[in-house]
């Protein structure tokens, strides 16, 4: 069965730093990749997807996220991040039987 | 606002009640989903509607009770819940069919409490 960790429950960083969130995941065919956002009383938005091609996927909001096949990751990064960048970050793997992550909860201070 | 809507965004009931949770997606989608969001665990998938038929029922409890009566109308019955049952029900909504390439577009959640 497929399932997906993110390792990091709640990161912590002041604006202007730099971000990376980790997902790796367990499926042993081809994968869709996703990492979707929760901003505070908002539901889930799309960040990003990978389905095939360059592994290297760019999003919204100035967000990337790089596909490493031999890992099994899909990690999350954001060269400077903004207060508003609070919120709660979701990897999810699959098609219909998608699987999500516990979720980071990211605090951007001021 | 991603053309998908769920009423009522607030639910408060008691164990012996009968209530019914609606979404409704306006982006010509197939495919159907009901999640449950609790506190510090992931997302966990209840049902998948693809062209109105039931294609994943992931175990869960024959208290809660779906129907989907075409491609743009979900509906979640709950009867006889446990206060455990509470937490946000997310409905989602995608292409569907055969495609290898879906993306799961979600609206804003019913917050349940079960009493």
């Amino acid at each position: 069965a497929q399932s997906v960790s993110q390792h990091n429950h709640h990161v912590i960083l002041s604006e202007a730093a730099s971000l990376e969130l980790g997902c790796n995941y367990s499926y042993g065919g081809t994968v869709n990749l996703f990492w979707y956002v929760q901003y505070p009383g908002q539901h889930l938005q799309l960040l990003l997807k990978y389905f095939s091609g360059d592994p290297l996927v760019k999003g919204i909001k100035g967000f990337e996220a790089e596909f490493i096949k031999s890992k099994f990751s899909f990690n999350l990064r954001k060269p400077s991040v903004q207060w508003s960048d609070t919120a709660e970050y979701f990897c999810a793997v699959g098609n219909n039987d998608m699987r999500f992550g516990a979720g980071t909860r990211l605090t951007v201070k001021p | 606002e991603t053309g998908v809507t769920q009423t009522p965004r607030h639910l408060v009931m008691g164990m012996t009640n009968k209530k019914s949770l609606k979404c409704e997606q306006h982006l010509g989608h197939n495919a159907m989903y009901w999640y449950k969001q609790s506190a510090k665990k992931p997302l966990e998938l209840m049902f998948v509607y693809n062209f109105k038929e039931q294609t994943e029922n992931n175990s869960v409890p024959s208290r809660f009770s779906p129907e989907c009566p075409n491609s743009s109308h979900l509906f979640l019955h709950l009867h006889t819940l446990q206060p455990e049952d509470s937490a946000l029900y997310l409905c989602a909504s995608s292409q569907g069919g055969t495609s290898k390439r879906d993306t799961q577009y979600f609206g804003p959640g019913t917050r349940l409490t079960v009493l």
